[in-house]
């Protein structure tokens, strides 16, 4: 069982409301990521993160923000929430140097509804 | 363009069945290709990982193979157990970049029944 957590895992919020969804690693991995998954689809890389103040936007453009403050905190926020947010968000960590050659460890995600 | 592409988008297979899930892939240069469980609800649990170099990797019950040469890969799963219902993901990294990327098939939604 990968020790990386995410909370809230579920969350029902109305639009226009800020957001943030917290993401937390006790494996000191550097490597953090965030992805999008919506229902019957793959995952799509957001955002990601080569460790303490390095944030990247990833393949999928989001409006969402990161931040990369402490090793093991990787939080993600939405400013102002709408329906089209509504997803999957799912955070993960790697150790190593590449992305293409390192294991992913994977949080349970958060469910994001927008109405 | 590089696809990752899984068959079928589903099966319903009885308990103690085996099964095999295909994947393939337009991915190139190559750098790995890796399987992953995803319970419903949960994160993506990583079950092999197979470089270039290696066609068979077995996790327990698991046994992903790979040809590199015509680009496919496939999971089978013998002897299967209600847990294993979940859906299956094959994801391709290629070695373009420094970091590498990933690239994400749907998945297989596997459904055991007792």
């Amino acid at each position: 069982e990968a020790d990386i957590y995410q909370t809230p895992r579920y969350l029902v919020i109305g639009t226009g409301k800020k957001i943030t969804l917290e993401c937390s690693q006790t494996m000191g991995h550097d490597k953090m990521y965030w992805y999008q998954q919506d229902p019957g689809m793959e995952l799509h890389l957001i955002h990601y993160s080569y460790g303490v103040n390095s944030t990247e936007k990833g393949d999928l453009s989001s409006e969402s923000t990161v931040s990369r403050i402490r090793t093991e905190h990787f939080p993600l926020t939405l400013e102002s929430a709408r329906p089209s947010h509504t997803s999957q968000y799912l955070c993960a960590s790697s150790e190593g140097t590449e992305l293409a050659k390192n294991i992913q460890y994977f949080g349970a995600g958060t469910r994001l509804s927008v109405l | 363009k590089n696809q990752v592409e899984q068959s079928p988008q589903s099966l319903i297979i009885l308990e103690g069945k085996n099964c095999t899930l295909q994947c393939n892939y337009t991915v190139s240069p190559f750098s790995n290709l890796r399987w992953y469980k995803q319970d419903t609800g949960r994160g993506p649990v990583s079950l092999t990982i197979m470089t270039f170099s290696e066609n068979t990797k077995s996790n327990g019950r698991y046994t992903a193979t790979l040809d590199a040469d015509t680009k496919q890969s496939s999971l089978h799963i013998t002897a299967s157990q209600l847990s294993d219902s979940a859906s299956y993901i094959c994801v391709v990294s290629d070695r373009g970049s420094t970091l590498g990327r990933l690239y994400f098939g749907r998945g297989t939604q596997l459904t055991v029944w007792p």
